[in-house]
C-alpha cells in the first residue's frame, strides 16, 4: 500500500518562514510534487524533488531525502494569500499519490 | 501557458440524468487524468490517459465513462449517479514519457467542476 502523512494543520505568523514536513511510504518512487489548494480552487503546482536535495523557486524551496521517505516544504516571508491547504504527492509510474494535506494559516 | 480548462463549472444533476464534463488542454501532454475530490480530502485518482489510452482506471464504478477523443481533450460521461457522487471533478494533465508510455513531469489541474446529484 501507499502511505503518505503530512501534519495536519499548522499556523504561523506573516513574514515569517515555516516547514511543511511530509514523509511517505510507497511501492515505488518516481518524483515528490507539492501543490498548493485554497479552498474551493483547484491544486496548483509548486516544486517538484526528483534527486535528494534542495529545490528552490522563489520564496518556495522543497528537500528531498530518499533514504528516509522524506520531503519538507520551505515557505519564506509568508504572507496572508499562503493561508492554503498544502499537498504533498508521491508519484508512482503512472499514478500520484496524494497526502491528505496541511492546512496552514497564516495570521497577521 | 499552463492552463486546463474544464466545463462546466458547475453541474446539477438528477439520478437519472445523463451529463458529461469536458476538459481541454492545449500544453502538448499526453497525459490527462481525472480526479474526484471531496471536502477537506485529497484529490482520489479516478482514471489515467496515456497517448489517448486509458492506462488506468481505479476501479471506478461504470456510471463513469471516460473518453479521449483526441490528445487535447478529455470527456467524463456520467450516468445514474448517487447524491454520494457530489464532490469536485478535476482534470488534470502532464508531459508523457517517450518509453513505455511512462508519463513525466508535473501535473497541471483544472478548476474543477463542481457536481450536486439531487
Amino acid at each position: 500500500g501507499q502511505n503518505i502523512d503530512q501534519p495536519t494543520e499548522m499556523t504561523a505568523t506573516e513574514g515569517a518562514i515555516v516547514q511543511i514536513n511530509c514523509t511517505y511510504q510507497t511501492s515505488g518512487f518516481n518524483g515528490l510534487f507539492w501543490y498548493q489548494q485554497h479552498a474551493g480552487e483547484a491544486p496548483t503546482f509548486l516544486s517538484y524533488n526528483v534527486l535528494d536535495g534542495l529545490e528552490e523557486k522563489g520564496r518556495f524551496s522543497s528537500f528531498l531525502s530518499r533514504s528516509k521517505g522524506y520531503s519538507y516544504l520551505l515557505l519564506k516571508e509568508l504572507q496572508m494569500k499562503d493561508s492554503a491547504s498544502y499537498l504533498c504527492a508521491v508519484r508512482n509510474f503512472n499514478k500520484f499519490y496524494f497526502g491528505s494535506g496541511t492546512k496552514l494559516n497564516v495570521k497577521p | 501557458d499552463t492552463e486546463v480548462t474544464q466545463t462546466p463549472k458547475h453541474l446539477v444533476m438528477g439520478m437519472t440524468n445523463k451529463k458529461s464534463l469536458k476538459c481541454e488542454q492545449h500544453m502538448g501532454h499526453r497525459a490527462m487524468y481525472w480526479y474526484k475530490q471531496k471536502a477537506k480530502k485529497p484529490p482520489e485518482l479516478m482514471f489515467v490517459y496515456s497517448y489517448e489510452k486509458l492506462s488506468i482506471n481505479e476501479s471506478v464504478p461504470s456510471r463513469f465513462s471516460p473518453e479521449c477523443p483526441n490528445s487535447s481533450l478529455l470527456n467524463l460521461h456520467l450516468h445514474a449517479l448517487q447524491p454520494e457522487d457530489s464532490a469536485l471533478y478535476l482534470c488534470a494533465s502532464s508531459q508523457g514519457g517517450r518509453t513505455s508510455g511512462r508519463i513525466t513531469g508535473e501535473q497541471y489541474f483544472g478548476p474543477g467542476t463542481r457536481l450536486t446529484v439531487t
